[in-house]
């Protein structure tokens, strides 16, 4: 079945950076854009950009743009998703989401989520 | 950018009920237009995508409807494994958006 599995829980130190990676298994990787999706603690799901497992085509927020990086690795099914400069106010749930590989972008399935604590 | 209002953002509600979620978006989205269900410590999960198609595995009592700006989302005869947040979601330009989440609740 397709799974994605996020890395563990982070904390880190205003204006210090966190990568998190999201290992998929049960398709081919490179055939499935890849998204990151953040839940700050009471707030609503918000989009952080997506990344072209094929060719690493990314694009991101312009609320993150120039914080976050996407990458991956196809020769471990890995998406990475990278935030510098962090701040309080990036505590959160950190998603992957497959996308549907359709014109429609839906996501299925979600990653189980990485907690990112941000505190001095 | 799309911004999605959902209503109501909470929701008390019996098992054997009929409740209807609504959301709106800013801007004509045609049918790019996505229902999750999150539970408490969970990850989302996708129950209907293309504003009315039903999820593989999700319940048939769960139904979408809607076009353009407005959506709504149906679930008849409530179970009690479905009090938990919905949120939906614009898939029709980024940066992708969700609305703010609906809240069902136990009566």
């Amino acid at each position: 079945q397709v799974q994605l599995v996020q890395s563990g829980a982070e904390v880190k130190k205003p204006g210090a950076s966190v990568k998190v990676s999201c290992k998929a298994s049960g398709y081919t990787f490179t055939t499935y854009t890849m998204h990151w999706v953040r839940q700050a603690p009471g707030q609503r799901l918000e989009w952080m950009g997506w990344i072209n497992a094929d060719n690493g085509n990314t694009k991101y927020s312009q609320k993150f743009q120039g914080r976050v990086t996407i990458t991956r690795d196809t020769s471990a099914s890995k998406a990475y998703m990278e935030l510098s400069s962090l701040r309080s106010e990036d505590t959160a749930i950190y998603y992957c989401a497959r996308d549907s590989g359709t014109t429609y972008n839906w996501f299925d399935p979600w990653g189980q989520g990485t907690l990112v604590t941000v505190s001095s | 950018d799309i911004q999605m209002t959902q209503s109501p953002s909470s929701l008390s509600a019996s098992v054997g009920d009929r409740v209807t979620i609504t959301c709106r978006a800013s801007q004509s989205i045609s049918s790019y237009l996505n229902w999750y269900q999150q539970k408490p410590g969970k990850a989302p999960k996708l129950l209907i995508y293309a504003a009315s198609s039903l999820q593989s595995g999700v319940p048939s009592r769960f139904s979408g409807s809607g076009s353009g700006t407005d959506f709504t989302l149906t679930i008849s005869g409530l179970q009690p494994e479905d009090f938990a947040t919905y949120y939906c979601q614009q898939s029709y330009s980024t940066p992708y958006s969700f609305g703010q989440g609906t809240k069902l609740e136990i009566k």
